[in-house]
């Protein structure tokens, strides 16, 4: 099946700072992908959609000042954190979906834990 | 969005069958059933999907009730490795295909003991 990487799995960094990750769709090309957060012990959330070559669109509540999404290409889209905070420690998931006859299948990359300080 | 209800966990023994259940009475006639899971810190993976039929595939059947209101996922042979999250989730289609995100509930925590 498809296979959709993130980079870093992990990352710790003091509160201030920014924090990129990467998400690529390996072997298939992807217009679009989503970013979902998950907080301990509970579900995903959706984030935003990230659209290749145009402006992603963010769920309400999302600081699209904050969390800012690139997608440059149709395998690679990047979540920066700004100046992240300790509330922004979570785990960030990216899924790319792809097209079917029949109906669309997601592929979720492994996700990254952030942690900061 | 249609609503889905699953219990919050179940327990299960090692090489036995698992039968997952979900209610979804608001699924639209055009929605597909899919199932996901989530094993511990990592992203979530696609088990099966299906419309109306029972499907199978080499990690799960899915049984899809008649009315459409409920479906189960199951797992023929349970392994400590299907140790998850299980998410039951309509999708919702659109001509020419979905392509969007998923909503994701509580889903069923599964323990299996060796």
């Amino acid at each position: 099946g498809a296979v959709v990487s993130q980079h870093p799995s992990w990352v710790i960094c003091k509160s201030g700072t920014s924090v990129k990750i990467e998400c690529r769709s390996l072997d298939f090309q992807a217009t679009t992908m989503f970013w979902y957060r998950q907080f301990p012990k509970q579900s995903l959330m959706l984030m935003a959609t990230s659209n290749e070559g145009s402006k992603a669109t963010y769920e309400q509540g999302v600081e699209k000042d904050k969390f800012l999404i690139n997608h440059a290409s149709l395998t690679l889209s990047t979540l920066t954190v700004t100046s992240a905070h300790p509330e922004d420690s979570s785990f960030y998931i990216c899924s790319a979906p792809t097209l079917g006859e029949s109906t669309d299948t997601q592929y979720f990359g492994p996700g990254t834990r952030l942690t900061v300080l | 969005d249609a609503k889905t209800t699953q219990p919050n966990s179940m327990e299960s023994n090692e090489e036995e069958p698992v039968h997952l259940p979900c209610n979804h009475s608001t699924i639209s006639g055009t929605d597909y059933i899919h199932w996901y899971r989530q094993l511990p810190s990592q992203g979530p993976e696609y088990v099966i999907h299906g419309l109306t039929s029972n499907v199978n595939n080499r990690m799960a059947s899915l049984a899809i009730a008649e009315d459409r209101k409920s479906s189960t996922l199951i797992l023929h042979r349970a392994t400590l490795r299907d140790a998850a999250v299980y998410y039951c989730i309509p999708i919702i289609k659109n001509y020419g295909g979905s392509q969007g995100n998923l909503i994701f509930g509580k889903g069923t925590k599964l323990s299996v003991k060796p």
